[in-house]
């Protein structure tokens, strides 16, 4: 019964590789958001989409791409990947007009 | 640039003793606020929240207060239990289209057993 889910967990990988996170959420719910949290423990927005479309997109390098399949899935795409992409990743969800987010259990990136 | 802050990176506390997360945050055309729970290896959880129109709003062992005069929140736990340790984020929502949430800096939460 998870509302959220990310897979993998953990991904240790070296630089200059290209990696995929992915992310479900059960909960029906129509926008989805991908944030990152560095070492400080510091909650940054990168994207957002409702019903498959992007709404928010921060300064973010182009290395990274989001897709959306359909409004349960939200995956994110990272090309070439640096040092600086070691974080903890998080998929959320909320349904437009409210305001809760639900977030999924983070994904351990770590980049060698 | 507009920020949400948090005073003390670290907050120990005794069992059973109250606990206060303060928050300032800059934005005055914020009108919504929430904090979160983050334990060790999960995502953060929302725990409550608050309107601007709102100066405080009680949940179950958790207050939060809002004082827009000074653009300050906090978030008050009654009986500090250490199932509350835990890194708690403030953030500020601006309403208006669709949802962008700001967080604080985070405060880790240590409860002294």
């Amino acid at each position: 019964d998870t509302a959220v889910s990310q897979t993998p967990k953990y991904l240790v990988t070296q630089m200059g590789n290209d990696k995929s996170i992915k992310c479900e959420q059960n909960l029906g719910h129509d926008t989805m958001y991908w944030y990152k949290q560095d070492s400080k423990k510091f909650l940054k927005i990168m994207f957002s989409y409702n019903n498959k479309e992007l709404i928010i997109n921060e300064t973010v390098p182009n290395r990274f791409s989001p897709k959306s399949p359909d409004k349960a899935h939200l995956n994110l795409h990272i090309n070439s990947l640096e040092l600086g992409d070691s974080a903890v990743y998080f998929c959320a969800s909320s349904q437009k007009g409210t305001d809760t987010q639900y977030f999924g259990p983070g994904t351990r990136l770590t980049v060698l | 640039g507009e920020s949400v802050g948090l005073h003390l990176p670290t907050l120990s506390v005794q069992e059973g003793d109250n606990s206060i997360i303060n928050c300032a945050y800059s934005n005055s055309a914020s009108d919504y606020f929430i904090w979160y729970k983050q334990e060790s290896g999960k995502g953060p959880q929302f725990i409550i929240d608050i309107r601007s129109n709102m100066d405080k709003r009680q949940g179950q062992r958790v207050t939060v207060l809002l004082n827009k005069t000074v653009k300050h929140l906090s978030l008050q736990i009654a009986a500090t239990q250490p199932g509350d340790s835990a890194v708690y984020f403030c953030a500020e929502i601006r309403s208006g289209g669709y949802q962008k949430v700001t967080f604080g800096t985070g405060t880790k939460l240590q409860v002294i057993p």
